[in-house]
């Protein structure tokens, strides 16, 4: 079965500094998506990256990064610069690429963003 | 238009009452998924529509009843519900089922509270 963990309910970080959501995942399959959502307290969950675990290369996008890991099942999130509108709980999530329809979240981390 | 819409934000209903969520998406996607957030937990799959025909029923009770009246359209009738069942639900959709490499696009949700 796949689970995937995030180990760092809260975290909070200085606006314009860096800072990094761990993640970890354990799955028999061979080809699968990790996926990072946030969900700011308007409650809607925005797709903030995503990697296919088949490419080596980490995905990016603008402020956001991931630092794929695949042999050791790690799949963080780097946010650099961060800004308040980055406030807000962000899910780890994995889903099999055999089409099983189903997520599989973490159980989040709490992220603040102080001026 | 790139969003899911859900109607009505809040609901607040008795436990003999029916009422009826509303979700909503114009993207063209083929799959809407029926999720359940308790406060701080990750979202909980319960229904799965795959060209508006139901592909997964996470072993949700009968108070809750699906309908997919169209490709664009995701209903979720209630009816009998129990305190515990206050929830935020959130309505997806992928454009196939098993989000795949894309993603879901969530809406907002709808706040329940039963009484």
């Amino acid at each position: 079965a796949q689970t995937v963990t995030q180990s760092q309910p809260e975290m909070s970080v200085q606006e314009a500094e860096t800072v990094t959501l761990s993640c970890t995942y354990d799955t028999s399959e061979n080809n699968y998506y990790l996926f990072w959502y946030k969900q700011p307290p308007s409650r809607q969950m925005i797709l903030v990256i995503r990697q296919e675990a088949y490419k080596q290369q980490n995905a990016t996008e603008n402020r956001f990064s991931v630092n794929f890991q695949k042999a050791a099942k790690s799949f963080s999130l780097k946010i650099s610069d961060s800004q308040l509108g980055d406030t807000a709980m962000y899910f780890c999530a994995s889903e099999s690429a055999s089409g099983t329809y189903k997520y599989i979240f973490g159980t989040g981390t709490r992220l603040k963003v102080l001026a | 238009d790139t969003e899911v819409t859900q109607t009505p934000k809040h609901l607040v209903m008795g436990m003999t009452n029916k009422k009826s969520l509303k979700c909503e998406q114009h993207m063209g996607h083929r799959a809407m998924y029926w999720y359940k957030q308790k406060a701080k937990k990750p979202p909980e799959l319960m229904f799965v529509y795959s060209y508006e025909k139901l592909s997964i029923n996470e072993s949700v009770p009968s108070r809750f009843s699906p309908e997919c009246p169209n490709s664009s359209l995701l209903n979720l009738h209630l009816h009998a519900l129990q305190p515990e069942d206050s929830a935020l639900y959130l309505c997806a959709s992928s454009q196939a089922a098993g989000a795949g490499y894309n993603g879901y696009t969530f809406g907002s949700g709808t706040r329940l509270t039963v009484v």
